[in-house]
């Protein structure tokens, strides 16, 4: 039961450049979320999604773009990179409320962009 | 004022000792409070969850909500360096599809 997959662990990227940070869990979880987290800013919510086909913004969500096409796979894009997007990014699941409230987190991928 | 305050530490403290983390929050319609543990370099992972008020145990850890204070708490009792990490409480958005807000963190060091 691998859970939460997160790819890749690092990544330096120059300012302008996109890419993809990779999410798949597979527990079945409706409830996914991208997370950043920065020193003395805690973790932020960026997007989340409550199942296949449904995303919606988190507090942060500037600069990135998530689909969820299937319950798997979670993927944020970055869509021109800028410094202040270095941080690290953690992908969770969860089951939908009532079923347990526990999010389960991904190891983060650690961006740096210069 | 953010939704949930958290004092970021760093509190260290000796092996063996009973360690109070805190945290506050403002939204009174938060019913699902946790505790995640963060090793340096690692992702968060669930210590604790409770819902609504009350007490929590789980071996050497105890979780309690005051709702009607709006204050969590998670002791720790005969602490080791093992539990040397960040704990960060986390409180669930009710009906926003399972958003989590968190607080800052407490970095805990726990000292042979």
């Amino acid at each position: 039961n691998a859970g939460v997959t997160q790819t890749p662990k690092f990544q330096v990227l120059k300012t302008g450049q996109s890419m993809t940070l990779q999410c798949a869990q597979d527990m079945n979880h409706e409830y996914m979320s991208w997370y950043r987290q920065d020193p003395g800013m805690g973790l932020r919510l960026i997007h989340y999604s409550v199942g296949a086909g449904i995303t919606d913004q988190g507090e942060v969500p500037n600069g990135y773009n998530v689909s969820r096409s299937t319950t798997e796979d979670f993927p944020l894009r970055l869509l021109s990179a800028a410094p202040s997007q270095t941080s690290v990014y953690f992908c969770a699941s969860s089951s939908a409320e009532g079923q347990g409230a526990g999010y389960t987190f991904g190891s983060g991928t650690r961006l740096t962009v210069v | 004022q953010k939704e949930v305050e958290q004092d970021p530490g760093p509190l260290s403290v000796p092996e063996g000792a009973i360690v109070s983390l805190n945290c506050t929050y403002s939204n009174s319609a938060f019913q699902y409070f946790m505790w995640y543990r963060q090793y340096s370099r690692k992702g968060p992972e669930l210590l604790m969850y409770t819902y609504s008020s009350g007490n929590k145990e789980d071996g050497r850890f105890t979780a309690q909500v005051d709702k009607s204070s709006k204050y969590i708490s998670l002791f720790i009792r005969d602490s080791q360096p093992s539990d040397s990490a960040t704990y960060l409480c986390a409180m669930r958005v009710p009906n926003q599809g399972g958003k989590l807000i968190f607080g800052q963190g407490t970095e805990l060091s726990v000292k042979p």
